[in-house]
């Protein structure tokens, strides 16, 4: 069985501070682990992906996450906030048999 | 290159009525997928087809959903009768090919609101 958690539904940082969302994953198998932006009235759009290569990835608009299988872990991470990254964020777990698991989303605010 | 192209962007119904959600999937991609977003349920897979074929209806609330894919390029998810709960954000997402590790690529979605 396989399921993701968010471990926050909202998230606020000031502008250029650094941002952490929390996501922890369960796979029986190796999974495949992705981190979707959804700005408002937009679809989801793609950040990064981890599928077994490298354990930290680097995304689009300065976004990088670390597989931690230890942990179970894929935190999101971005070392200095913009006005323009507030949106709502998903993690999704994926694994052999095309079955996709999203996360609640965790909501960024940014202030100004 | 064109992304997934959903129409109408906005759909204003009274109940009772039918619905028909439209979807073009990104070109040489062979798997589609319908999702609904509302702010309780967040986000929910209704129904994936891959090479044109249903292969996981299991979502579709009930009977009252279908989908159909007659082609690569094309596919419908229709609401017969509508109900004020199925007011909802509704996706389509294409990915090339069925691997797991393939991410999706989502339209713009389709606001729908029944009266």
């Amino acid at each position: 069985a396989q399921s993701v958690t968010q471990l926050d539904s909202h998230v606020s940082v000031s502008e250029g501070t650094p941002v952490l969302l929390r996501c922890n994953y369960s796979s029986s198998y190796s999974p495949s682990l992705f981190w979707y932006v959804q700005h408002p009235n937009k679809g989801l759009q793609l950040l990064l992906k981890y599928t077994s290569a490298a354990t930290l990835v680097k995304g689009i608009n300065g976004f990088e996450a670390e597989f931690k299988k230890s942990e179970t872990s894929f935190h999101l991470t971005k070392p200095s906030a913009h006005m323009s990254d507030a949106a709502e964020y998903f993690c999704v777990v994926s694994t052999g048999g095309f079955k996709t698991i999203f996360g609640a989303g965790t909501r960024l605010f940014v202030k100004a | 290159d064109a992304g997934v192209i959903q129409s109408p962007r906005h759909e204003v119904t009274e109940m009772g009525q039918e619905v028909t959600l439209r979807c073009k999937p990104i070109s040489g991609h062979n798997s589609l997928f319908w999702y609904r977003q509302t702010m309780m349920r967040g986000l929910e897979l209704l129904i994936y087809f891959n090479n044109n074929v249903p292969i996981d209806d299991s979502g579709m609330p009930e009977d009252r959903f279908s989908a159909k894919m007659p082609n690569a390029s094309f596919s419908t998810l229709k609401i017969q009768p509508s109900e004020p709960r199925d007011s909802a954000v509704y996706f389509c997402a294409s990915t090339q090919d069925r691997a797991y590790n393939q991410p999706q690529h989502f339209g713009d979605g389709t606001r729908l609101s029944i009266l």
